[in-house]
């Protein structure tokens, strides 16, 4: 069965610092990857997705996420958090049931 | 655009009353979708309709009823909620149901059942 497992509950950063958000998937076959961003009381905005080819994918807001198959991760990053990143995260993973299955979140906190 | 729209943005309704949620695109999307979400959580899947048509129903009890008038408009009905039912109501949509095609999520509609 597919699943997705964020094993950072809530994660703290200072500003101006980097950022990796950690993703581990399971699904036998290649795997349709996303990362979505949500704001408080907000809607989930896409940031980026990883269909097949270039495992380094690039999204909006500067972020990137790396696709490691022998590790089954689909980790996010960012070279340099802004305050405005402050959010919940979500990675999600598409497969055979023509369902997004979502991780449990991520909540980024940044400090000045 | 790639613009979803959710109305209301905020519902309180007792559990005796009748109320409907509505999701507006203009993408040409053929599958739109509703989610609950609850804090702290990520979003549930409750429905999906593919070319107007319900392919997915996980399970909802029939106290919420969807419906999709035409390709753009997606509609929750909502009657005899439970206080449990409070959470926000999250519709997307995206090109066609397939899992490589993203979703794009609306801003939501935060019910509150008294």
């Amino acid at each position: 069965a597919q699943s997705v497992t964020q094993p950072d509950i809530h994660i703290t950063v200072s500003e101006g610092a980097s950022l990796e958000l950690r993703c581990n998937y399971s699904y036998g076959a290649t795997p349709y990857l996303f990362w979505y961003v949500q704001s408080p009381g907000q809607g989930l905005q896409l940031l980026l997705k990883y269909f097949s080819g270039d495992t380094l994918v690039q999204g909006i807001k500067g972020f990137e996420a790396e696709f490691k198959r022998s590790q089954s991760s689909f980790n996010l990053r960012k070279p340099s958090v802004h305050w405005s990143d402050a959010a919940e995260y979500f990675c999600a993973v598409g497969g055979a049931t023509n369902k997004l299955i979502f991780g449990t979140g991520t909540l980024l906190a940044v400090q000045p | 655009d790639t613009e979803v729209t959710q109305t209301p943005k905020h519902l309180v309704m007792g559990m005796t009353n009748k109320k409907s949620l509505k999701c507006e695109q203009h993408m040409g999307h053929r599958a739109m979708y509703w989610y609950k979400q609850k804090a702290k959580k990520p979003p549930e899947l409750m429905f999906v309709y593919s070319y107007e048509k319900l392919s997915i129903n996980e399970s909802v009890p029939s106290r919420f009823s969807p419906e999709c008038p035409n390709s753009s408009l997606l509609n929750l009905h909502l009657h005899a909620l439970q206080p449990e039912d409070s959470a926000l109501y999250l519709c997307a949509s995206s090109q066609v149901i397939l899992s490589r095609n993203e979703q794009y999520f609306g801003p939501g509609t935060r019910l509150t059942v008294t």
